[in-house]
């Protein structure tokens, strides 16, 4: 069975510019998830969606931070504009619609905003 | 507020030295204990789920365990390719609390 896919793995840009994740959760899972690592915070929730609809949005930054899913197989990150600070790997997560469902990490993208 | 607090952040181990690591954790309601193994460059990778004080689970050398305030991870006889960063994240029961709050990690090297 294919994992959670994310794409770009690596990406580097400018400050100002616009940047767009993306991720493909498992295929039948209800949950997906937005994390965010860093060095000094470790990795945190952004926002997470059930059923496309999102839930929790309280980890996003600030307004420079969007989140979408059209359906139930794509989601989108999108930042605008970036800065230095975004620097990060962010993760995407999924998982099935139980309690206690394991959440299934994809590889990542690797952000550098010079 | 959820808080992870794990340690020690970084542990170096002789190949065959068994050793434990911690996870501190705070919740109002606690659904799940979870504990992920991180290689570099990759995502994190599901180990353990643990839901109630008492729990036990084992997998290979490794073995989790649960308390009311904290969770242990204990490696027994470890090898090279144990070596990655451990962690420990904990699930609210409070509705609408489906994300993971994570600890920082423990950063273990086991030298042949």
């Amino acid at each position: 069975d294919a994992g959670v896919i994310q794409s770009p793995r690596h990406e580097v840009t400018e400050m100002g510019q616009e940047v767009t994740l993306r991720c493909k959760p498992i295929s039948g899972h209800d949950y997906l998830f937005w994390y965010r690592q860093t060095m000094m915070r470790g990795l945190e929730l952004l926002i997470y969606f059930n059923n496309n609809v999102p839930i929790d949005d309280s980890g996003m930054p600030e307004d420079r931070f969007s989140a979408k899913m059209p359906n139930a197989s794509f989601s989108t990150l999108k930042i605008q504009p970036s800065e230095p600070r975004d620097s990060a790997v962010y993760f995407c997560a999924s998982s099935r619609s139980i309690p206690q469902a394991t959440q299934y990490f994809g590889p990542g993208t690797r952000l550098t905003v010079l | 507020e959820d808080q992870v607090t794990q340690s020690p952040e970084a542990l170096r181990l002789q190949e065959g030295e068994s050793s434990s690591l911690n996870c501190s954790y705070t919740v109002s309601g606690l659904r799940g204990l979870f504990w992920y193994r991180q290689d570099p460059g990759k995502g994190p990778e599901f180990l353990f789920t643990l839901y109630s004080a008492g729990e036990e689970k084992e997998k290979e050398r490794l073995k989790a365990t649960l308390t009311k305030k904290e969770s242990f991870l204990h490696i027994t006889a470890p090898k090279p390719e144990d070596s990655a960063t451990y962690l420990c994240a904990v699930q609210d029961a409070g509705g609408g609390a489906d994300g993971l709050t994570f600890g920082k990690g423990t950063h273990l090297i086991i030298q042949p």
